[in-house]
């Protein structure tokens, strides 16, 4: 069963504007972790933000929040105030069971 | 936070030789990890480079054809062997648990983008 979903497979976005990248998850651990990763053009893998499980407030880091809705399994980036840098593939993962699961990403591209 | 790079950034090669990727991190870890990413794919966790021990493979990846080491608690190699094109894509290390850094986040390395002609 897939545990992570992202069913954007891309995104559109004017420059200044806000964003939301949508992902949903499938555990029935209570204990579990969710991550958002940026992968420009170069292939680098960058850590954006994280979320736990038991975590009362949603993330936050720097422009990037994520809204966190526990019932309903979904863990959203919303990236703010949107800049031509971040036009890259964002991938949402979860970690529970000691392993690592990675959605299939969203491609996003900010326009001027 | 820790450094983690990779060697070498990028190649190309021809099929039915080998190349030796290297993931240096600038301090020590416990758990290292190999992905693979295919083109326009999601990562593929390849296996966990422990140290000390054989490296635990995914199903799917077997050692004949990746196999890893893992020296020290800062370095480790993925060889890429007998390569075909179907093996082109980024390679991609990660590290588990960098001081201040949240509990289980994964840290990539840079990425080393494969074609095999």
């Amino acid at each position: 069963a897939q545990k992570i979903t992202q069913t954007q497979p891309g995104m559109f976005v004017q420059e200044k504007e806000a964003v939301t990248l949508d992902c949903t998850y499938d555990t029935s651990d209570p204990s579990y972790g969710l991550f958002w990763y940026k992968q420009p053009s170069s292939g680098e893998m960058i850590f954006l933000i994280y979320q736990g499980s038991y975590d009362q407030q949603n993330a936050t880091e720097g422009r990037y929040s994520l809204n966190f809705q526990k019932a309903r399994k979904s863990a959203n980036l919303v990236i703010s105030a949107s800049q031509l840098g971040d036009s890259a593939m964002y991938f949402c993962a979860m970690m529970t069971g000691n392993q690592f699961y990675f959605g299939t990403g969203t491609s996003l591209t900010v326009i001027p | 936070s820790a450094v983690i790079s990779q060697k070498p950034s990028r190649d190309i090669c021809q099929r039915g030789t080998s190349l030796t990727i290297q993931c240096q991190v600038d301090s020590q870890v416990t758990m290292m990890f190999w992905y693979r990413q295919q083109p326009g794919q999601s990562l593929t966790l390849i296996a966990t480079a422990n140290q000390g021990s054989e490296a635990t493979y995914e199903s799917g990846f077997v050692i004949d054809k990746f196999p890893i080491s893992r020296p020290n608690l800062t370095f480790s190699t993925l060889t890429v062997s007998n390569m075909s094109p179907e093996d082109s894509s980024i390679y991609l290390c990660s590290v588990k648990r960098l001081a201040g850094g949240p509990t289980d986040t994964q840290y990539f390395g840079p990425g080393t983008r494969l074609t095999v002609l």
